[in-house]
C-alpha cells in the first residue's frame, strides 16, 4: 500500500532562513508527487508537482527515488510562507491521492 | 470559472440532526472526493466517486453517505450528526485519466456539532 509520511507536524523558522519540509513515501512503482499548501482559512491549492520541475513562490522539490523522498525547500523564508503544507502521492491506476498528515510552517519575523 | 463550489460554508448542528453538504464542479472532471480535515490528523478521505454512477468508501466512511447526482455534483450526508463529526470538510475533483494528476479543492465547510 502507498504511504506518505511528513515527520514534522510543526516547523518554525525565522524570516530569511532556509526552510525544508520533509516528505517520504512508500510505493514500489513510479510515483507522481505533489505539494499542496493551505493558507489561513483558505482552500488547499496545488503548490507544485514533481513532473513540472518548476519553482513556485521560490519553493522547489526534487524527487529522490533512492531515498523515496520529495522534500520541499526554499532558501529564504518569508512571513507569507506561513501555512499548512501537505505532500501527496499518485500511483498508476489509483483513483485517489494519498496525503501525508501535513506540516504547519510558521515563519517568525 | 468557479472550479469547485461547496455549500454551506459554515454550519452548526445539534447532535442527532441531519444535513447534506453540497459540492459541484464545472471542470468536467470524472472523479470527486470528500475529505475531512482535523488538527493533527491531516486530510482523511471519507468517500470518493471515481466516475459518474460509482462511489467508494475511503478511510473514514462511518456516519456518512454520499450521492453522485450527476457528473457535476457530489453530496455528502450526515444522517445523525455526532460531536465527533465536528470538522472542516473539503470536496475535491480530478480528471483521473489512468492516474490522478492532482485535485482541485473547494473552499471547505466548517461544521460544528454540539
Amino acid at each position: 500500500a502507498q504511504r506518505v509520511t511528513q515527520p514534522e507536524k510543526l516547523l518554525s523558522v525565522f524570516k530569511g532562513a532556509p526552510v525544508e519540509l520533509k516528505c517520504n513515501y512508500s510505493y514500489s512503482g513510479s510515483p507522481e508527487l505533489f505539494w499542496y499548501v493551505q493558507y489561513s482559512r483558505q482552500r488547499l491549492q496545488l503548490l507544485l508537482r514533481h513532473i513540472s520541475r518548476e519553482s513556485i513562490k521560490g519553493f522547489t522539490a526534487d524527487l529522490n527515488k533512492g531515498e523515496t523522498s520529495f522534500h520541499l525547500k526554499k532558501p529564504f523564508a518569508q512571513e507569507e510562507d506561513s501555512a499548512m503544507y501537505y505532500c501527496a502521492l499518485s500511483s498508476q491506476g489509483a483513483q485517489k491521492l494519498v496525503f501525508g498528515q501535513g506540516t504547519r510552517l510558521t515563519i517568525n519575523p | 470559472n468557479a472550479g469547485v463550489t461547496q455549500t454551506p460554508k459554515f454550519q452548526v448542528l445539534k447532535t442527532g440532526q441531519s444535513m447534506t453538504l453540497q459540492c459541484a464542479q464545472d471542470m468536467n472532471h470524472n472523479s470527486m472526493y470528500w475529505y475531512r480535515q482535523d488538527p493533527g490528523m491531516g486530510l482523511r478521505l471519507i468517500y470518493y466517486s471515481a466516475s459518474e454512477g460509482t462511489t467508494d468508501k475511503g478511510e473514514v466512511p462511518n456516519g456518512y453517505n454520499v450521492s453522485r447526482l450527476n457528473k457535476r455534483e457530489f453530496s455528502l450526508r450526515l444522517e445523525s450528526a455526532a460531536p465527533s463529526q465536528t470538522s472542516v470538510y473539503f470536496c475535491a475533483s480530478s480528471e483521473a485519466l489512468g492516474r490522478i494528476n492532482g485535485y482541485t479543492f473547494g473552499s471547505g465547510t466548517r461544521l460544528t456539532v454540539v
